[in-house]
């Protein structure tokens, strides 16, 4: 089975903090994806990535960026909190060559409070 | 940009009753799949049908889509408490370049009383 860990599950941080969220997968995927959600908006695509050091802005990039230096792993930044991003954040994987669709892979989730 | 539209938003039944949730979508599409989420979890994906297709069938799951109307929907027969999660419609534009960037809806939230 595909796995996408994101390594914390719950943070809380405080106004301005530099905030590092970690998404790993273990199946050699091409292509990642950050999203948040939030009740009420469904799913928002923050940033994508189709391959090392490769990135493209999404529906809602402000505040964010992004780094993907090794293929397995994805890491979205908040350079400085807000509130406002409070949020739940998804992160998920998707291989190009897959046999049976354009199916995703979704994390658990990690759920942000900003202070 | 949030392409689904997915109706109802909460739906609450008995065990044992049938679930049907509606997703209607604005683009042509090369596929549309639903999802389900379990409260505070990740997404799972639960089944996937091409834009060629009419209906398919995965256990208790029956995705129906209609590209005239660009509508479709997913029945759960036989609804259990364990079924109780957001379920979430995702497409495909077409001509997306087999990207996985998928348009989701907003979701129904789905309570099956015991």
């Amino acid at each position: 089975d595909v796995k996408v860990t994101q390594s914390s599950r719950y943070l809380v941080k405080r106004t301005g903090e530099k905030v590092f969220l970690e998404c790993v997968q273990d199946m050699d995927h091409e292509n990642m994806f950050w999203y948040r959600q939030d009740p009420g908006l469904g799913l928002r695509l923050i940033y994508f990535s189709y391959d090392v050091k490769m990135k493209e802005k999404g529906d809602i990039p402000e505040g964010y960026s992004v780094s993907r230096e090794k293929k397995e792993r994805f890491s979205l930044i908040l350079e400085s909190a807000s509130t406002n991003q409070t949020s739940m954040y998804l992160c998920a994987s998707f291989s190009v060559g897959t046999h049976l669709g354009n199916t995703i892979y979704f994390g658990e989730g990690s759920w942000l409070t900003v202070v | 940009s949030q392409q689904g539209e997915e109706d109802p938003q909460a739906l609450s039944i008995q065990e044992g009753e049938n679930a049907t949730m509606n997703c209607s979508y604005k683009t042509s599409i090369n596929n549309l799949q639903w999802y389900r989420q379990n409260s505070g979890r990740g997404l799972v994906h639960l089944i996937l049908i091409r834009s060629n297709e009419r209906e398919k069938h995965s256990g208790r799951l029956r995705v129906t889509l209609d590209t005239s109307k660009k509508s479709s929907s997913l029945l759960i027969t036989a609804s259990r408490a364990a079924d109780t999660a957001s379920y979430f419609c995702a497409t495909d534009p077409y001509g997306s370049s087999n990207t996985g960037k998928l348009i989701f809806g907003q979701g129904t939230t789905l309570q099956v009383k015991p």
